[in-house]
């Protein structure tokens, strides 16, 4: 079973609206966390926020939310106020676990974003 | 900065030839990874290391083994290349033991198989 599930291979966005984009996870580890990152045309992986499994609120890193629905076992990214720039790939990903075993990160197929102008 | 850097950017190599993929970090982390990322498939795992001369396979090790003998030092090895092996190569490293420590990535190694 996939434990990481982004649903939309592909979307567009219209510039300066905001974008939902899909995250579903399957763990049975109370501690997790979950992160997603942003792959432009260059190749490049950037790191753009973070949640952990016990964390009470969802997060936020300037333009991005992270909207955790933890009985849902999702952790939808949300960017406000899309720019031209944010035309990207996007992975989720999740670490389950602790010691050794809760190092590695599991990643999703991602999901391609095209922001029209 | 942390910064991780790949030895190669592009490889061409005819099936069957021994296959090196070097990958270095800067930043003393104890956990590093590799990765293949294919269209669609996303990024898997198919070795990680959490201290020098440690490893455990990941998701897809078939055809693959590593080696750690210094900390800032991940290689990757294809003993006998394989045409299905063709894929971009992501090296990654990580702080051991902080939850919230995320990946840095090396910028990909483009691996082709003749």
């Amino acid at each position: 079973a996939q434990k990481i599930t982004q649903t939309q291979p592909g979307m567009f966005v219209q510039e300066k609206e905001a974008v939902t984009l899909d995250c579903t996870y399957d763990t049975s580890d109370p501690s997790y966390g979950l992160f997603w990152y942003k792959q432009p045309s260059s190749g490049e992986m950037i790191f753009l926020i973070y949640q952990g499994s016990y964390d009470q609120q969802n997060a936020t890193e300037g333009r991005y939310s992270l909207n955790f629905q933890k009985a849902r076992k999702s952790a939808n990214l949300v960017i406000s106020a899309s720019q031209l720039g944010d035309s990207a790939m996007y992975f989720c990903a999740m670490r389950e676990g602790q010691g050794a075993a809760g190092n590695k990160l599991t990643f999703g197929g991602g999901t391609r974003v095209l922001v029209k102008p | 900065d942390v910064k991780v850097t790949q030895s190669s950017r592009y490889l061409v190599k005819r099936t069957g030839e021994k296959v090196f993929l070097e990958c270095v970090q800067d930043m003393d982390h104890e956990n590093m990874f590799w990765y293949r990322q294919d269209p669609g498939l996303g990024l898997r795992l198919i070795y990680f290391s959490y201290d020098v001369k440690m490893k455990e396979k990941g998701d897809i090790p078939e055809g693959y083994s590593v080696s750690r003998e210094k900390k800032e030092r991940f290689s990757l090895i294809l003993e006998s290349a394989s045409t299905n092996q063709t894929s971009m190569y992501l090296c990654a490293s990580r702080l051991a033991g902080l939850n919230t420590g995320e990946l840095f990535f090396g910028e990909g190694s483009r691996l082709t198989v003749l």
